[in-house]
């Protein structure tokens, strides 16, 4: 069972634009919402993180847009780079969780 | 920012031989974790560690694995024997809790069975 969703599979936008990556969850007990990066070859690395308190959170050209009735977040990348191509997770804990729970991944490639 | 050294790399082995993943945490974190990934695609949790003992695995922590720190050293993952299936890229990462604070990934370690 996938508790963790993301969309687009891939995504491809020019420089400059806004990416726009898309989490689903079904657990309605996740609290935090972390955002990873990940380069090839590279171990995942947080990007930007969110708790359920919240409904939006920046940082730089990252915001994360959560919904907490919709057990929906997005992340939007603005003015996105050719250095920001790579595989973003959505990743997803509750409380009393021992573990993070990985979405399946967006992989984003940015076209100069 | 801190670092989690994973080793090795990258090995070959032939299937029902047996491998170790060696990973070394972030050196004041108490929480070490083993995911694995086919192909760059998700992550999929295997097991997680404190205090000298397995937390929480998953259905993928099949008998033929195991996990250990002994004595403070490197927290390994043990698979044995190898099956053609367990090629994939074993990522450890540590955490000071698991409340949700952030986890820090090693490079991976890319198991290929042959």
């Amino acid at each position: 069972q996938q508790q963790v969703r993301q969309s687009p599979q891939s995504l491809t936008v020019w420089e400059g634009e806004t990416a726009i990556l898309n989490c689903s969850y079904e657990d309605s007990t996740f609290n935090y919402f972390p955002w990873y990066q990940q380069f090839p070859g590279e171990g995942p690395a947080l990007l930007i993180s969110i708790r359920s308190v919240s409904d939006k959170k920046e940082d730089g050209r990252f915001t994360i847009f959560f919904n907490k009735r919709e057990k929906k977040l997005s992340l939007h990348i603005t003015d996105s780079q050719p250095g920001d191509s790579a595989t973003y997770f959505c990743a997803a804990i509750t409380n009393s969780g021992t573990y993070q729970r990985f979405g399946t991944g967006t992989k984003l490639q940015v076209v100069p | 920012g801190p670092k989690v050294l994973q080793i090795p790399s990258h090995q070959i082995i032939d299937m029902g031989q047996m491998v170790t993943l060696n990973c070394d945490p972030v050196s004041n974190h108490l929480y070490f974790y083993w995911y694995k990934q086919i192909l760059g695609q998700q992550m999929e949790f295997l097991v997680n560690f404190y205090n000298g003992k397995v937390m929480e695995k998953s259905k993928l922590f099949k008998d033929q694995f195991s996990v250990e720190r002994p004595d403070g050293s490197y927290f390994t993952l043990k698979i044995q024997p190898t099956a053609l299936e367990d090629s994939a890229v074993y990522f450890c990462a540590s955490s000071l809790d698991n409340s949700g604070n952030t986890l820090y990934f090693g490079e991976g370690s890319r198991l290929i069975v042959v």
